[in-house]
């Protein structure tokens, strides 16, 4: 069993929706990410935070929006999504924080769809 | 520009024929490498570091190698729920992130 959840893990939303994904950690990890994979591709990082502030930003447009609540909680706001945004949106974490590492504990993802 | 090709792209096994997967990778500076395994729908599952040349972990039916420039995942013996797509990443020296391959799909039948 994971010890990264998130949900939901299925969201069907259209252009003009706002929307939230969550991802909630028990592990005491102090750093925790947003990816994005399609189809067939490996995952492509989108945001990083550490000790709960924005440490990376990997030039994601505006209408995904990043929010760490606390060192356990981590969402990402959708607002305005286009079609090719659908993809599997996995939130991970790690133990180490200020510093980047390799070793990543991932969610199951959820499955974005954008009509 | 760093990369990293893994192959083959997907191998078919029989139930106990043993391979090897195969990651290669330029970068300069290597902080460590990583090897990650995926099933259909869902997160990747950490599996093994490795970080330097010679170095060897154990899991199970995989075993993992470094050299300074490849890395190889063998299977031993597979069975059926080896099945998923193992995918490779390397971290540079000063904490960037990680880069990882495009995977191999692996499907073991009985």
């Amino acid at each position: 069993d994971t010890e990264v959840t998130q949900t939901p893990k299925h969201l069907v939303m259209g252009m003009t929706n706002k929307k939230s994904l969550k991802c909630e950690q028990h592990m005491g990890h102090r750093a925790m990410y947003w990816y994005k994979q399609k189809a067939k591709k490996p995952p492509e990082l989108m945001f990083v935070y550490s000790y709960e502030k924005l440490s990376i930003n990997e030039s994601v447009p505006s209408r995904f929006s990043p929010e760490c609540p606390n060192s356990s909680l981590l969402n990402l706001h959708l607002h305005a999504l286009q079609p090719e945004d659908s993809a599997l949106y996995l939130c991970a974490s790690s133990q180490d924080a200020g510093e980047y590492t390799g070793e990543l504990f991932f969610g199951e993802g959820s499955r974005l769809t954008v009509l | 520009e760093d990369q990293v090709t893994q192959s083959p792209e997907a191998l078919r096994l029989q139930e106990g024929e043993s391979s090897s997967l195969n990651c290669s990778y330029t970068v300069s500076g290597l902080r460590g490498l990583f090897w990650y395994r995926q099933d259909p729908g869902k997160g990747p599952e950490f599996l093994f570091t490795l970080y330097s040349a010679g170095e060897e972990k154990e899991k199970e039916r995989l075993k993992a190698t470094l050299t300074k420039k490849e890395s190889f995942l063998h299977i031993t013996a597979p069975k059926p729920e080896d099945s998923a797509t193992y995918l490779c990443a390397v971290q540079k020296i000063y904490g960037n992130k990680l880069v990882f391959g495009a995977g191999t799909i692996l499907r073991v039948k009985s």
